[in-house]
């Protein structure tokens, strides 16, 4: 079946030093989303890709969508203890009616 | 507005006792979705509603869990004869359109129901 795939699982950095998470598919996407879960929240929409090559900046937040649509990135430039909780990506499954999720990146910051 | 709201937020149960989840979505959105989160886990589909037509249940896990909605209402998850596997955080979401592969919709999502079968 469909699958997307994040790596790595977990990130710990010093606070200021860059983060970078990988999202991969088993097939073709549509389109990608990103999703950002702080600890003991749920996950709360961040953005979504439609566009080969799409990259889309949210301040420190950069976002892009591969060219064959199977993979995409999120970094974060500077990280900051603001920055802390699980960052997941989801594509949509073929059928078009559910956000297929990774198991997600967990990003811890020391100051 | 107000968003997705799930009860309760808590729920221990014994292992074989039924359970009934519920989720009330966003107003006016059409479409609602359950997944499940084990712990230090991803999110799992479980199912999802569009308006009347027949749901997608192709990520119920088992003949165990079942849900129902009605219209763009409320929804409950029940989950028969508890396991301890089933203990997990079960989140509803919801969005506005039918999401048919196109560009998609955002998804909203609840809280969230703690459930925790001893």
């Amino acid at each position: 079946g469909q699958q997307v795939m994040q790596i790595p699982q977990y990130q710990h950095v010093q606070e200021g030093e860059d983060f970078t998470t990988y999202c991969n598919s088993s097939t073709t996407l549509s389109n990608i989303q990103w999703y950002k879960q702080r600890p003991g929240g749920h996950p709360v929409f961040l953005i979504q890709l439609v566009k080969s090559g799409e990259v889309k900046k949210q301040k420190r937040l950069t976002f892009q969508f591969g060219e064959a649509k199977k993979n995409s990135s999120l970094h974060i430039t500077a990280t900051q203890t603001t920055d802390v909780g699980t960052y997941f990506c989801a594509g949509f499954n073929r059928l078009g009616t559910a956000l297929i999720f990774g198991k997600g990146t967990t990003l811890s910051v020391s100051s | 507005g107000a968003g997705v709201s799930q009860s309760p937020s808590n729920k221990v149960t014994e292992k074989g006792k039924d359970v009934e989840l519920r989720c009330d979505p966003i107003s006016g959105h059409t479409a609602l979705y359950w997944y499940r989160q084990r712990l230090g886990q991803g999110l799992e589909f479980l199912i999802y509603f569009q308006g009347n037509s027949a749901p997608d249940k192709s990520g119920l896990p088992s003949d165990r869990f079942s849900a129902e909605r009605t219209g763009e209402s409320v929804s409950t998850l029940t989950i028969q004869r508890t396991q301890q596997e089933d203990s997990a955080v079960y989140l509803c979401a919801s969005s506005s359109t039918y999401l048919a592969g196109g560009p998609g919709e955002t998804q909203y999502f609840g809280p969230g129901t703690r459930l925790l079968v001893l």
